[in-house]
């Protein structure tokens, strides 16, 4: 079976600290993507990234980096220098095609509180 | 030139009631979906078209159906409105089919049964 799990139902931190949201996903297909999105306080679902299970490198893009490490079924985000404006709540997901199903399993998602 | 659009924003209504709610993107995609997310923030798909084909039907009550009458829309009836059907349904495009397709979101219809 497949599944998502986000461990930290709610994190606090004080602005510029740096913070790291887990995922760890279970899956025994070789062939998966993996997806964070933000969902700030608006309601909207915003897209972050996506990468696929060939693709290990880890990204970073400004403030946001995540390191997909396959050996433990993790793809985890950190924000450096936290700022308010990054109080949401984070989901990742897990998509696939397994025995022609497609599969889209999202975590249940990490609240992140930045105090200033 | 909103890329996924829901409407209604808010939907307030009677137990038993009948509702539609409304999706279209202009991005293009070929593949849509609905989105249930509960008061918990729990979000759980409920279908998925491709090219106006049903390709995920999870396990939903029948009194949903969906229906897409071209690949830019999709919309989702509720018959018989419950309770418990109080919640936020998102509407999601992507391109292709499968998991390699990124979801972009409708900003959500808000929906509470009373």
């Amino acid at each position: 079976a497949q599944k998502v799990t986000q461990a930290q139902t709610e994190i606090s931190v004080v602005e510029k600290e740096d913070v790291t949201l887990d995922c760890v996903y279970e899956t025994r297909d070789t062939t998966y993507y993996l997806f964070w999105y933000k969902q700030p306080p608006s309601g909207e679902l915003v897209f972050l990234i996506r990468r696929n299970s060939f693709d290990e490198q880890n990204e970073i893009s400004g403030r946001y980096s995540w390191n997909f490490q396959k050996s433990t079924s993790s793809f985890n985000f950190t924000i450096t220098a936290s700022q308010v404006v990054d109080s949401a709540v984070y989901f990742c997901a897990l998509s696939l095609t397994t025995s022609g199903t497609y599969k889209y399993i999202f975590g249940t998602g990490t609240r992140l509180k930045v105090l200033a | 030139d909103t890329a996924v659009s829901q409407t209604p924003k808010y939907l307030v209504t009677q137990m038993g009631n009948d509702k539609s709610i409304k999706c279209e993107q202009n991005l293009g995609h070929d593949t849509m979906y609905w989105y249930k997310q509960d008061s918990k923030k729990f979000l759980k798909i409920m279908f998925s078209y491709n090219n106006k084909e049903l390709i995920i039907n999870e396990t939903v009550p029948n009194r949903f159906s969906p229906k897409s009458p071209d690949k830019a829309h999709l919309n989702l009836h509720i018959n018989s409105l419950e309770l418990g059907d109080s919640a936020v349904y998102f509407c999601a495009s992507s391109l292709g089919l499968g998991g390699g397709g990124t979801q972009y979101f409708g900003p959500g219809t808000r929906l509470l049964v009373l």
